[in-house]
């Protein structure tokens, strides 16, 4: 079975930090993998986007890397901010639809 | 650009009722997604529809749940009779090109609420 898993589930750091956000999949075999934000009681927003063949993406503050072969993608975010509090999940996709993880939720705290 | 649109919103209801949920998708993205997502973990697929064609429902619980997307445009999903285990969030996404994993845009979600 396909399996996504992330760690930590919760984290929470003082502003200006920079941190990681850990992404493990099962089973290698991907297309692509999107790293998404959902604030509370709202929908999921595209952040970055890999496919299969990159090692990483980078968007402003945000760095996603890919290691296909150890089934692991980190989101990076640095000098993290009040405003970046939400909860980011990873998504795989296999060919025929995304396989989501249960996400980690942040707290950037002022 | 207009996202893509769910109502409604929120929804309580009793067990045993019926309810349904709207979809609108963004302007001519003809991939759309039903999701359910529940308390603290990831959506989870309940059909994927490529124009008009429900063409991947594995996921959907048939015996209570339907689905239909007539003219390949706005969509519904439907529930009946809810159950007490189906009170979550229900997220539509859409996409422009299908099979390639293009990137998904959400709706807000309508939760379900059933007591």
């Amino acid at each position: 079975k396909q399996e996504v898993t992330q760690i930590p589930a919760a984290l929470s750091v003082p502003e200006g930090e920079n941190l990681v956000l850990n992404c493990s999949f099962t089973d290698s075999a991907i297309y692509n993998l999107q790293w998404f934000r959902q604030d509370p009681g709202k929908g999921l927003t595209s952040l970055l986007l890999i496919q299969s063949s990159q090692r990483e993406q980078t968007s402003g503050r945000l760095n996603a890397s890919l290691d296909k072969s150890s089934g692991r993608s980190t989101l990076y975010i640095a000098a993290s901010q009040p405003g970046d509090s939400a909860t980011y999940l990873c998504a795989v996709y296999y060919g025929q639809n995304f396989v989501f993880g249960p996400g980690t939720r942040l707290s950037v705290l002022p | 650009e207009a996202g893509v649109v769910q109502s409604p919103r929120y929804k309580i209801i009793e067990k045993k009722q019926p309810v349904a949920f709207w979809c609108n998708p963004i302007s001519g993205h003809n991939t759309l997604y039903w999701y359910l997502q529940n308390l603290g973990q990831g959506p989870e697929l309940l059909i994927r529809y490529e124009n008009e064609e429900a063409v991947d429902d594995s996921q959907l619980p048939k015996d209570r749940f339907s689905a239909e997307r007539l003219k390949g445009v706005d969509s519904t999903l439907k529930i009946q009779p809810a159950e007490l285990g189906d009170s979550a969030v229900y997220l539509c996404a859409s996409s422009s090109q299908a099979g390639v994993g293009d990137t998904q845009y959400f709706g807000p979600g309508t939760r379900l609420t059933v007591l």
